[in-house]
């Protein structure tokens, strides 16, 4: 069975620092995993996603995540953290056919 | 294309009665899932609908039942509401072949 993990419910980094959001994940075989970003009171955005074709994965507003199987991790980076930045964050794993199965998130607060 | 379309945005039921949710996926997408979102819980699938068939379902009680129409659109039903059913409910859609779900802004469901 799949699982996730994220390390850390609440991250607070100051205006311009390094963003690092953790996730760990469990899988059978070799997963898809994502990265998803939610606003208040929003549905869920796709920051980006690891289908096995590059470890290192790009996504939007300027996220990155590198994916180490030897770690079983996907962690989620950002050199220079803005204001807007600001929500929750979901790290997830598909298997395939299945539904995702996300952690249970990392709220980032951004502090002036 | 439009995005996921989610109705109504905001529900209010009492309990023992039963409420339906509805979902446009966006167009051309014959998957659609749902996922219960909760302080508590976080994110957990409840089931998904391909085709006008439930190919995938999560563990919860059979007051959650679902169904999907011809043009994909999908609707969700919880019957006989508890306290504990209180969450924001959102739907994703992907298309066929595909790993990205993208995820309407949901119905946030507050049963007194």
């Amino acid at each position: 069975a799949q699982s996730v993990t994220q390390l850390g419910s609440h991250v607070s980094v100051s205006e311009g620092a390094l963003v690092l959001l953790r996730c760990n994940y469990s899988s059978s075989v070799p997963p898809y995993l994502f990265w998803y970003v939610q606003y208040p009171n929003q549905g869920l955005q796709l920051l980006l996603k690891y289908t096995s074709a590059a470890t290192l994965v790009k996504g939007i507003n300027g996220f990155e995540a590198e994916f180490k199987k030897s770690e079983t991790s996907f962690h989620l980076t950002k050199p220079s953290a803005h204001m807007r930045d600001a929500a929750e964050y979901f790290c997830a794993v598909s298997e395939g056919a299945d539904g995702l199965t996300f952690g249970k998130g990392t709220h980032l607060i951004i502090q002036p | 294309k439009a995005g996921v379309t989610q109705t109504p945005r905001y529900l209010i039921k009492t309990r023992g009665q039963q409420v339906t949710l509805s979902c446009s996926p966006i167009s051309g997408h014959r998957s659609v899932s749902w996922y219960q979102q909760t302080p508590g819980q976080g994110l957990q699938f409840l089931f998904e609908y391909f085709s006008e068939t439930q190919r995938n379902k999560g563990n919860f009680p059979g007051r959650f039942s679902g169904r999907q129409f011809s043009n994909s659109r999908s609707e969700m039903n919880v019957s006989t509401l508890e306290l504990g059913d209180s969450a924001l409910y959102l739907c994703a859609s992907k298309e066929t072949g595909q790993n990205i779900q993208y995820f309407g802004a949901g119905t946030r469901l507050s049963v007194l």
